[in-house]
């Protein structure tokens, strides 16, 4: 079945980096674009990048753009994030989440890793 | 970027209720609209997907409408485990925004 498993989040110094990691399994990674959606404590969903299946095209939400850097490996079956110049408003819940296409929805997520940005 | 607004916040039903939420987009996304639901400390559910397909393994009580900026995502009859919160989400276009949200509480 399609498992996706986040890894990497903790507390972090404002002004700090931090990488995430997801790793996906029970499907071919290489064929699907992957995104990354975050989730303040007690906020809404706000999506924060998205990259093609074959890692050629990445896009960015306005509030992470030049601090964060999205990547994958397909020959290991995981996405990344890379987030520099850490501040507290980027506290949230981290979600990997699977693209589908048709209506390009996000029909898998994973269980969510916790950052937490704080001097 | 494109925005989307829903309606109520929150409001509080019983069980057996029939719930309508609304979202409305600040421009035509044709039928790229999504419904999910989360519950606390839950990754999101995607339910409804183009407007009005309901995903695979989601009950039949959950109904999706609407094209354009208008939707409306509709519970038939409130089940407990319904109580949550919803979510719409175009994907029309980057970025894939969402909804502020719509908690359905206990009345």
């Amino acid at each position: 079945q399609v498992q996706l498993v986040e890894s990497g989040g903790g507390v972090v110094q404002p002004g700090r980096s931090l990488r995430l990691s997801c790793a996906a399994s029970g499907f071919t990674f290489s064929i699907y674009p992957m995104h990354w959606v975050r989730q303040a404590p007690g906020k809404g969903l706000e999506w924060v990048a998205v990259i093609s299946n074959d890692g050629s095209k990445k896009y960015y939400a306005d509030s992470v753009k030049g601090r964060f850097t999205i990547s994958r490996d397909n020959s290991k079956n995981t996405m990344f994030l890379q987030m520099n110049s850490l501040r507290p408003e980027d506290t949230a819940v981290y979600y990997c989440v699977r693209e589908s296409s048709g209506y390009f929805i996000f029909d898998y997520w994973g269980q969510g890793t916790l950052v937490t940005v704080s001097s | 970027d494109i925005q989307m607004t829903q309606s109520p916040s929150s409001l509080s039903a019983s069980v057996g209720d029939r719930v309508t939420l609304t979202c409305r987009a600040s421009q035509s996304i044709t039928t790229y609209l999504n419904w999910y639901q989360q519950k606390p400390g839950k990754a999101p559910k995607l339910l409804i997907y183009g407007a009005s397909s309901l995903q695979s393994g989601v009950p039949s009580r959950f109904s999706g409408s609407g094209s354009g900026t208008d939707f409306t995502l509709t519970i038939s009859s409130l089940q407990p485990e319904d109580f949550a919160t919803y979510y719409c989400q175009q994907s029309f276009n980057t970025p894939r925004t969402f909804g502020r949200g719509t908690k359905v509480e206990v009345k």
